[in-house]
């Protein structure tokens, strides 16, 4: 297997864009979770997903944000509309518990 | 809540030698798991080493092994015979399971590992 996927790999866009991030998971694994990493607030949660349904989203942080797993295969993480202040590196991770979390190489973002 | 406190920012240590990094954590669980993940420059984070809770002997992994000390909720890790490619940041993650597998982590260390 090709591990957890990550789409785009950078991504800058402007104040009040729209951004989504892609993620495919390892095949067979039944949990995805998006994490995000700041120097701030280190890694934390934002949404975590058990067989393509939202289990927890209080991590997300606003209503800006908005996650979805139509399928097995895929997830998205939509920022709409960008602020500076969502600048951060944004992992994907994939688990059929209660084996590791496998993580995506992460996409950075950028928004100026 | 749980949570996960590594106590050292920074540490160094010359290559060869040996280190070990400080993790503790907070939870009123009894069945979890511990993990210490590498996330060098290249940003991936790696799986290092995992323990489970139950298990009593510490997780050994070639060149890195655990002290773990359940009542303590203290899990270190210790780098034997350090390399440069061992340089990233090293992070310390707890999961209980049941119906919630995601991972909290602690804030990192950052190991430079010096020729």
């Amino acid at each position: 297997d090709a591990g957890v996927i990550q789409s785009p790999r950078h991504e800058v866009t402007e104040m009040g864009q729209e951004v989504t991030l892609r993620c495919k998971p390892i095949s067979g694994h039944n949990s995805l979770f998006w994490y995000r990493q700041t120097m701030m607030r280190g890694l934390e949660l934002l949404i975590y997903f058990n067989n393509n349904v939202p289990i927890d989203d209080s991590g997300m942080p606003e209503d800006r944000f908005s996650a979805k797993m139509p399928n097995a295969s895929f997830s998205t993480l939509k920022i709409q509309p960008s602020e500076p202040r969502d600048s951060a590196v944004y992992f994907c991770a994939s688990s059929f518990y209660p084996d590791t979390d496998f993580f995506g190489q992460g996409t950075r973002l950028t928004v100026v | 809540a749980q949570t996960v406190t590594q106590s050292q920012p920074e540490m160094s240590v010359q290559e060869a030698e040996t280190v070990t990094l400080s993790c503790t954590y907070d939870t009123s669980e009894n069945n979890y798991y511990l993990f210490w993940y590498k996330q060098p420059p290249s940003r991936q984070m790696i799986l290092v080493i995992r323990q489970e809770a139950y298990k009593q002997q510490n997780a050994t992994e070639n060149r890195f092994s655990v002290n773990f000390q359940k009542a303590a909720k203290s899990f270190s890790l210790k780098i034997s015979d350090s390399q440069l490619g061992d340089t990233a940041m090293y992070f310390c993650a707890f999961n209980y399971g049941g119906s919630q597998g995601n991972l909290i982590f602690g804030k990192g260390t950052k190991l430079s590992v010096k020729p």
